[in-house]
């Protein structure tokens, strides 16, 4: 069965570093999602990107993250400057639609630690 | 108020038993409700989708709906200890553009003893 790829599975930065997430979603969907889990926490909408832009993001999305669908096939998440509050599991998700029946399939994540 | 409350566990029961796992919401906007499985050091993994109230039924699964009281459940039968996880109540409400992001509750961890 397809299914979404996150690498590396766990990051580990310096406070202030720059970190760039990867994903493959499954081939043939179409909106993209980046979801984190800090430690312990419900798991949070960051923000979700179709046709080649963000279509909607929470307010933890702000300025220091950044997406982008480079080719084809990879999503990304960037962030630009990172705290120690953003250590966390983040998720990658993709589905072929956002009508009421299509399924959300998420990747295993990557950990990542800032120290 | 939380917009989407769930009791977190641990739930503990032997194997065989029938599981009761359930969240409240309070947003009523929300009308897409989900049910994932996360196993350790693991991504969610839909269990259950529903837009109605009422029962769905899906295997050993079935999961509840009641809008009128901002409650939803999944029940388990016949559990097993590979039933062991953490699950997930998801949420979503609909806007022009599509389904809207999910939102999630706490996880309740259930560990089925064999």
């Amino acid at each position: 069965e397809p299914e979404v790829t996150q690498t590396p599975s766990h990051q580990v930065t310096q406070m202030g570093q720059e970190v760039i997430l990867r994903c493959v979603p499954i081939s043939n969907h179409l909106y993209f999602y980046w979801y984190r889990q800090i430690l312990g926490q419900k798991v949070e909408f960051l923000v979700s990107f179709y046709n080649n832009e963000i279509s909607e993001k929470s307010e933890i999305f702000d300025d220091q993250f950044s997406v982008e669908r480079p080719d084809g096939s990879n999503f990304t998440l960037k962030i630009r400057s990172t705290k120690l509050e953003d250590s966390a599991m983040y998720f990658c998700a993709s589905t072929q639609s956002r009508a009421s029946d299509s399924p959300l399939h998420f990747g295993n994540g990557t950990r990542l630690t800032v120290t | 108020q939380k917009e989407v409350e769930q009791d977190p566990g641990p739930l503990s029961v032997p194997e065989g038993a029938i599981v009761s796992l359930n969240c409240t919401y309070s947003n009523s906007a929300f009308q897409y409700f989900m049910w994932y499985r996360q196993y350790s050091r693991k991504g969610p993994e839909l269990l259950m989708y529903t837009y109605s109230s009422g029962n769905k039924e899906d295997g050993r699964f079935t999961a509840q709906v009641d809008k009128s009281s901002k409650y939803i459940s999944l029940f388990i039968r016949d559990s097993q200890p590979s039933d062991s996880a953490t699950y997930l109540c998801a949420m979503s409400a609909y806007m022009d553009t599509g389904r809207r992001a999910l939102t999630f509750g706490s996880g309740t961890r259930l560990q089925v003893q064999p």
